[in-house]
């Protein structure tokens, strides 16, 4: 069955560094999502991507934060600058529609980053 | 902003007995909700969904209701199995994907 894949799958890193996570969502899928789950709390929007471009993001998506489709597969989201409450599993998840069809989600198994 | 609320972060039931997940929302503008499986660190797991304009939805063991007045629904899983142990969101989809806080469940045997 094809499936979201995202590397890292744990990455620790210093504060104030750049961090790359990288996903591959499921091929033939056209939208893209960024989520995270910080310890012990529910799982937050990030960010959606389609046609190469933000279609949504949430309050958490400031500047530090970016998006790109480097190429036909992979998915990148960048934290410029980290901070200790990024520390967080970062979850990639893509669709072959869009969200509000009620199109199914799916959610790769998500790089868990830790901020010291 | 709660929009997804889930009352109870956990639920323990013995195996074969029903397991009633709750799920309350605010936004009517929601067109589908959808519920999800996870494992400790695994992604979110899609297990099924229904339509803001159906009240019923059944795959298998799992069947969620939907009271559209109440802004409320439920995940009823019947005959519950320990591997059914795990925590489940509920979600709602306006433009994005909203998760509730989610609800522990274990299933003893």
């Amino acid at each position: 069955e094809p499936e979201v894949t995202q590397t890292p799958s744990h990455q620790v890193t210093q504060m104030g560094q750049e961090v790359i996570l990288r996903c591959v969502p499921i091929s033939n899928h056209l939208y893209f999502y960024w989520y995270r789950q910080i310890l012990g709390q529910k799982v937050e929007f990030l960010v959606s991507f389609y046609n190469n471009e933000i279609s949504e993001k949430s309050e958490i998506f400031d500047d530090q934060f970016s998006v790109e489709r480097p190429d036909g597969s992979n998915f990148t989201l960048k934290i410029r600058s980290t901070k200790l409450e990024d520390s967080a599993m970062y979850f990639c998840a893509s669709s072959e529609e869009r969200a509000s069809s009620g199109n199914t989600i799916y959610f790769g198994e998500g790089s868990w980053l830790t901020v010291v | 902003d709660q929009q997804v609320k889930q009352n109870s972060p956990s639920l323990s039931v013995q195996e074969g007995r029903i397991s009633i997940l709750n799920c309350d929302y605010t936004n009517s503008m929601f067109d589908y909700f959808l519920w999800y499986k996870k494992y400790p660190a695994e992604g979110p797991t899609f297990l099924i969904s229904i339509s803001s304009i159906k009240d019923k939805n059944e795959d298998g063991r799992f069947t969620v209701f939907l009271n559209k007045s109440a802004k409320h629904l439920s995940l009823h899983i019947v005959p519950s199995q320990p591997g059914d142990s795990a925590v489940y969101f509920c979600a709602a989809t306006g433009n994005m994907l909203t998760f509730g806080g989610g609800t522990r469940l274990m299933v003893k045997p």
